[in-house]
């Protein structure tokens, strides 16, 4: 199946800094998804993203599909940016649609 | 996001009982998902299903069941036989459109001792 590895594993920044978070794939895709988990275990949609660049206030992500990649930046980092980030990918069995994880980014930003 | 509730938020049993989660959505979606969350992990796909009445295993499957007998339900039981039930559960639903995006419930943290 197909591999989808982030990086880097663990992040800390200062409040202000900017980021920026990787996400590989190993097959082709048609679109991609970005999460954040929050302190509580919610996954928050941020973007779906099959390919060039979206935007949402301080939070982008460009995905080159065909280099097997997306990067999520976050500028102007604040302290409730905190959580673990999440990249999945969709793969299908005849009609259905399922999605492989990352094992995520855990980004904690401090005063 | 907003449409799908898991309830309870907290469950705790003890080990050889079965457990059911509930997961209900209110958006008319066709497709449902469970994953399992470890922690510091990604999280892994229990099972699936597209419409009412038909479901498929995902990647870990053994010592869980599912039915989808609603369209707006699908539980998830945790019987006896998963050898370490204790984890973060959480359910997803997506639209019948060619879209592959996900909404995922608030989840349900299971703990068995």
């Amino acid at each position: 199946g197909i591999q989808v590895e982030q990086s880097p594993p663990d992040l800390i920044l200062q409040e202000g800094a900017n980021s920026t978070l990787r996400c590989n794939f190993s097959d082709s895709v048609n679109n991609l998804q970005w999460f954040h988990q929050n302190p509580w275990g919610q996954l928050i949609n941020l973007f779906y993203i099959p390919s060039g660049t979206k935007q949402n206030g301080r939070l982008s992500a460009t995905t080159v599909a065909t280099e097997r990649y997306s990067l999520l930046y976050i500028s102007s980092s604040q302290t409730t940016d905190s959580g673990v980030y999440f990249c999945a990918v969709p793969s299908y069995t005849g009609t259905a649609s399922k999605l492989t994880f990352g094992t995520g980014t855990r980004l904690q930003v401090t005063l | 996001d907003g449409g799908i509730t898991q309830s309870p938020k907290y469950l705790f049993r003890k080990e050889g009982q079965n457990v059911t989660l509930s997961c209900e959505q209110n958006l008319n979606h066709d497709a449902m998902y469970w994953y399992r969350q470890d922690p510091g992990q990604g999280l892994r796909l229990i099972y699936y299903s597209q419409i009412v009445n038909d479901f498929q295993k995902g990647d870990i499957a053994e010592g869980y069941s599912v039915s989808r007998e609603k369209k707006e339900s699908f539980p998830l039981t945790v019987t006896s036989a998963q050898k370490n039930p204790t984890a973060f559960y959480l359910c997803a639903s997506r639209p019948r459109d060619r879209s592959t995006k996900q909404y995922f419930g608030p989840g349900t943290r299971l703990t068995v001792t």
